[in-house]
């Protein structure tokens, strides 16, 4: 089946500093993939859509100035959480559909950013 | 826009009984629903996907859903839990155009906790 994955799966960083989280997908190419936020026992949001070659979509309430997203190539999308807080604090998920499997996606295995 | 219910945050059986996961979803377009487990400090995992199709769904694991749209429901059933069964369910409902081409809104999610 088709993989996912995200790096670091998890990171620790200072208040006020800014830290990148890469999804990749590893055997597909993905003109699209998804960010979601998870805070603990909670649900997924969704943040937004990255789009290969074209500005991301942000979700209603989503600084997009604070979460940078940069979809380089066909199997890359960057997530840059910038000047971050301890609120941002949160468990990062992307998903990316796989061409000719419509209704399919795939999630990676998510991030763990702790700011402190 | 559409929105996604689940009834109960935690539910727990007994280890070879029923489990019985509702969800309820509101959608202003024919819905594709989706149910997805999640382990601790794990990605998603597709369980099973409605997408217009057959109503009665099966997926991996023995689980099974049925999409009813007259109870706009889509509970999802085994018929015996395995210990193994313990996670964290997620229903989810796709966007406008389908699975593939919009992110996901999620439920708040049920924690299945199985009793030898």
């Amino acid at each position: 089946g088709a993989v996912v994955s995200q790096h670091p799966s998890w990171v620790i960083c200072k208040s006020g500093t800014s830290v990148k989280i890469e999804c990749r997908s590893l055997d597909f190419q993905a003109t699209t993939m998804f960010w979601y936020r998870q805070f603990p026992k909670q649900s997924l949001m969704l943040m937004a859509t990255s789009n290969e070659g074209s500005k991301a979509t942000y979700e209603q309430g989503v600084e997009k100035d604070k979460f940078l997203i940069n979809h380089a190539s066909l199997t890359l999308s960057t997530l840059t959480v910038t000047s971050a807080h301890p609120e941002d604090s949160s468990f990062y998920i992307c998903s990316a559909p796989q061409t000719g499997r419509k209704y399919e996606q795939y999630f990676g295995p998510g991030t763990r950013l702790t700011v402190t | 826009a559409q929105s996604v219910t689940q009834l109960g945050s935690h539910v727990s059986v007994s280890e070879g009984a029923l489990v019985l996961l509702r969800c309820n979803y509101s959608s202003s377009v024919p819905p594709y629903l989706f149910w997805y487990v999640q382990y601790p400090n794990q990605g998603l995992q597709l369980l099973l996907k409605y997408t217009s199709a057959a109503t009665l769904v099966k997926g991996i694991n023995g689980f099974e859903a049925e999409f009813k749209k007259s109870e706009t429901s889509f509970h999802l059933t085994k018929p015996s839990a395995h210990m193994s069964d313990a996670a964290e369910y997620f229903c989810a409902v796709s966007g406008i155009s389908g699975g593939g081409a919009d992110g996901l809104t999620f439920g708040k999610g049920t924690h299945l906790i199985i009793q030898p």
